[in-house]
């Protein structure tokens, strides 16, 4: 399975800035998707993005607060904005999962706190 | 709606002490249900895919089940090392792309 890399792996960040995160995977894929992950919660799709196309946003996220970059098939960004303290959760990164029910791999996410 | 949940939300074994944790699903069409392994600090580890009603998949000490509402994970003479958060996940036939994850059963096996 592919080797997903995020940067950076954890930060404190001030409320009312923005954060973007980066996701880098060692060979091309189609889809890459975003999740989050608030404390001891589950995931929760925020976001999947396709190369040379615009992201579609799952429903209670919008392009302005989590806008996302897809330059090429191995790399993907996730800026999240003007954060609040309720914006601090693990957020991950994941490729695959099309086809025939193959499954989603994860990178180990950017835990995100928010003062 | 379509809807994933999971129990128990938390389970403490003694070490060799088997179990199941089970994963319920109501989704329009089933394609392809999933196990994931979450350490703490980590991503999910994929662990098995299960497509059809009756099919089962083993890994070590992990046997998957599935029927046409729900999902299994036994786990048979579990060690200190298997615990972890397991997290159940469905993608549905009308989603080329999209899985729905339960909230997941954090498992913790006593030495």
């Amino acid at each position: 399975s592919a080797v997903i890399s995020q940067k950076p792996s954890r930060d404190i960040c001030q409320r009312g800035t923005s954060l973007t995160i980066q996701c880098q995977v060692d060979s091309q894929v189609t889809m890459m998707f975003w999740y989050r992950q608030q404390p001891g919660q589950s995931l929760t799709l925020i976001a999947t993005a396709n190369q040379g196309s615009e992201a579609t946003y799952e429903s209670g996220f919008v392009i302005d607060k989590f806008p996302i970059s897809r330059p090429n098939l191995t790399f993907s960004t996730l800026t999240v904005s003007n954060m609040s303290p309720e914006d601090s959760s693990i957020y991950l990164c994941s490729v695959g999962g099309t086809g025939e029910a193959q499954p989603q791999h994860f990178g180990d996410g950017t835990r995100l706190s928010i003062l | 709606e379509d809807q994933v949940t999971q129990s128990p939300e938390a389970l403490r074994l003694q070490e060799g002490e088997s179990s199941s944790l089970n994963c319920s699903y109501t989704v329009s069409g089933l394609r392809g249900l999933f196990w994931y392994r979450q350490d703490p600090g980590k991503g999910p580890e994929f662990l098995f895919t299960l497509y059809s009603a009756g099919e089962e998949k083993e890994k070590e000490r992990l046997k998957a089940t599935l029927t046409k509402k729900e999902s299994f994970l036994h786990i048979t003479a579990p060690k200190p090392e298997d615990s972890a958060t397991y997290l159940c996940a469905v993608r549905m036939v009308s989603s080329a792309s999209k899985i729905i994850f339960g909230s997941g059963t954090r498992l913790s096996i006593r030495p």
